[in-house]
């Protein structure tokens, strides 16, 4: 399985302050058709995950411009622009490269 | 918009079959877009992919559980399920049943754009 590892594990950001995420896959992402298979998911205090970002770069239907996402073959970054406080949540990034998908451990997102 | 949501047991005795269902509402299961996945997530942990299906049977599983479990679909009822046999407590997670739009990427396996609210599962006797 490919393995998924974010950095750091815990997040504590400012309100109005940038963050970023890091990701590394054990393997490249990128795909023949050059797409690089890379999600950003955050999961919400007692929500379900929601998807931010797919395909490495591709903000998702409804998902603010702070966020982005950018990444070469294996490592990968998610951005807000300037952390809101309903930012607050566990952020995950999953490959969709190989079967079976595999997810990072999370990073917790928390306002200072 | 499409909402799915998950029912079944809460508990479940270990070496028994967990069974779940998830109904979804606002769209049909035979959308030629989408395949239908099952997620769980330990308590305190992260998430683990447990399958796919299509409308018309197809499925896919993760190798680390794919001999014990059973993914099926009923388009009559615009529902789908998940079997998983000779549970133990290390099969204690909420289940998520989430949607994944292929046609956005190509893949089956990423986007899940839609997902129910959960359904917390434990195995205990």
């Amino acid at each position: 399985d490919i393995v998924m590892t974010q950095s750091p594990l815990s997040l504590p950001v400012t309100p109005g302050e940038p963050a970023s995420i890091s990701c590394s896959s054990s393997q490249s992402l990128l795909h023949t058709n050059r797409y690089k298979y890379l999600d950003w998911y955050v999961q919400k205090p007692g929500q379900s995950p929601q998807l931010l970002i797919y395909l490495c770069s591709n903000r998702a239907s409804g998902v603010p411009d702070r966020f982005s996402g950018s990444g070469s073959g294996t490592e990968f970054t998610l951005k807000i622009s300037r952390v809101e406080a309903e930012d607050v949540g566990v952020y995950y990034c999953m490959q969709g490269l190989q079967t079976p998908p595999t997810f990072g451990q999370g990073t917790k997102l928390e306002i200072k | 918009q499409m909402q799915l949501q998950e029912s079944g047991p809460g508990l479940v005795k270990p070496s028994e079959t967990l069974s779940l269902t998830c109904t979804v509402s606002g769209g049909a299961i035979t959308s030629s877009s989408f395949y239908w996945a099952w997620i769980r997530q330990p308590p305190g942990k992260g998430l683990e992919w447990i399958g796919n299906i299509y409308y018309n049977g197809n499925t896919f599983y993760n190798p680390s559980l794919k001999s014990r479990v059973t993914v099926s679909a009923d388009t009559s009822t615009n529902q789908f399920s998940l079997y998983v046999s000779s549970v133990t407590a290390a099969d204690t997670a909420v289940y998520y049943c989430a949607r994944s739009d292929f046609q956005k990427t190509g893949t089956i396996q990423a986007h899940f754009d839609s997902w129910g609210q959960g359904t917390l599962v434990t195995v205990s006797s």
